[in-house]
């Protein structure tokens, strides 16, 4: 089965600018999570979401932060405006709706530069 | 609330020794507990993951890991240490309540091997 399919893989953008990072999951799965690395620092949860609803948004940073998976298929993250400390590797999971933490399965991640 | 922490953000073996990566763990619920491995330029890979069963897990490359409740670690060992092992790892937590399935991520442990 494909796996789970991040993109842009790399994104450097002016501070102020917008930026929208896309995650389309393994197909049938109902769960699927952001999480965000700042550099040297640990991988931090963002949201979940179950099928089309949020579940958990704990770990948004602020309102800059948006991040919608209409239809429950796949989802973006839109950053607007960006600023520097938005610079980092975000990571995309998902997972089978019974599995949670067990089943997950990451993308390989969108570095973003904010310069 | 859960948290975890990797003692050491660096650590150099020489090829064929035994490696070691230490992972300590908090939580006021029994743990799921993982390992990650992410090499370079790619996403997280699960390593293996404790799940309440055997205490002692054997995962993917050779690495297993102890789940040890008196002292609440979860340590990654491989007997034998190979170049390709050169990667950055990742101990992690999750609670094993059902609908909140969220990762709580140590810092990571960047391993290199000496020729």
């Amino acid at each position: 089965e494909a796996g789970v399919t991040q993109f842009p893989s790399h994104s450097v953008i002016e501070k102020g600018q917008t930026v929208t990072l896309r995650c389309d999951p393994i197909s049938g799965h109902d769960n699927l999570y952001w999480y965000r690395r700042v550099m040297g620092k640990e991988i931090k949860f963002l949201l979940h979401f179950v099928k089309e609803s949020k579940q958990d948004e704990s770990g948004m940073p602020n309102n800059r932060f948006l991040a919608e998976r209409t239809g429950g298929t796949y989802s973006t993250l839109k950053v607007q405006p960006a600023e520097l400390e938005d610079s980092g590797v975000y990571f995309c999971a998902s997972s089978h709706r019974i599995k949670g933490a067990v089943g997950y399965t990451f993308g390989s991640g969108t570095r973003l530069t904010v310069v | 609330a859960q948290s975890v922490t990797q003692l050491g953000s660096h650590v150099s073996v020489s090829e064929g020794a035994l490696v070691l990566l230490r992972c300590n763990y908090s939580s006021s619920v029994p743990p799921y507990l993982f390992w990650y491995v992410q090499y370079p330029n790619q996403g997280l890979q699960l390593l293996l993951k404790y799940t309440s069963a055997a205490t002692l897990v054997k995962g993917i490359n050779g690495f297993e890991a102890e789940f040890k409740k008196s002292e609440t670690s979860f340590h990654l060992t491989k007997p034998s240490a190979h170049m390709s092992d050169a990667a950055e790892y990742f101990c992690a937590v999750s609670v094993t309540d059902f609908g909140n399935e969220k990762l709580t991520f140590g810092t990571g442990t960047r391993l290199t091997i000496i020729p």
